[in-house]
């Protein structure tokens, strides 16, 4: 089992709707979780992290935490086609010390 | 702009040559990373550097040979390289290493695509 899973996609999601994307872990022990967003070409830009189970907004963004079934998600609501990017969920192995990355969700906003 | 620049941004080279790659951050972070990208492969951990000690070796060949002088500079010295090892080389910073709750929050330069012909 990788330590780290989400699904390649891509996920297709119209503008305006709500895009929601999943990760699941193996290390029950983890206590750190964050996305980050890559845009074609471009490196890995954090946009939320996480640390306690239930749910965290910023802005059109909400992390949502379940360590009892280890498994994190991110939600994008009123998606617009500039979210459209590669999504990577990393979670901090505990013992490891480092941070372990999924190998991302492609994500498309049609128009 | 996240306080981490790389150079150069593109880099070719032949496999008897030897360049390397430099990173620096500009945040006051104690923590240094290099990270590969390859097509269709999650990001590999190569080496952590925290208080300008190397804390992570992530069982990377000798061809590629790390160098830390300070918290703010990291280097990646590359020599007799493959083919198969181009790739996107990404440099991180975080606050600290080894301490959950935010502190390991790390923040990409814009990498240095690499192509080994």
């Amino acid at each position: 089992q990788k330590e780290v899973e989400q699904n390649s996609g891509p996920l297709s999601v119209p503008e305006g709707a709500i895009a929601s994307l999943n990760c699941t872990y193996s290390d029950r022990g983890s206590q750190s979780f964050f996305w980050y967003r890559q845009y074609s070409g471009k490196s890995p830009e954090l946009i939320m992290s996480i640390y306690s189970n239930g749910d965290k907004e910023d802005g059109r963004f909400t992390a949502q935490l379940n360590k009892a079934s280890q498994y994190v998600s991110l939600l994008i609501r009123d998606s617009q086609p500039s979210d459209s990017a590669t999504y990577l969920c990393a979670v901090e192995i505990q013992g490891a010390q480092k941070l372990v990355f999924g190998q991302g969700t492609r994500l498309t906003i049609n128009p | 702009e996240t306080g981490v620049t790389q150079t150069p941004r593109h880099l070719v080279m032949g496999m008897t040559n030897k360049k390397s790659l430099k990173c620096e951050q500009h945040l006051g972070h104690n923590a240094m990373y290099w990270y590969k990208q390859s097509a269709k492969k999650p990001l590999e951990l190569m080496f952590v550097y925290s208080l300008e000690e190397r804390v992570e070796n992530n069982s990377v060949p000798s061809r590629f040979s790390p160098e830390c002088p300070n918290s703010s500079h990291l280097f990646l010295h590359l020599h007799t390289l493959q083919p198969e090892d181009s790739a996107l080389y990404l440099c991180a910073s975080s606050l600290a290493w080894g301490l959950a709750g935010g502190k390991h929050e790390q923040f990409f330069g814009p990498g240095t695509r690499l192509t080994v012909l």
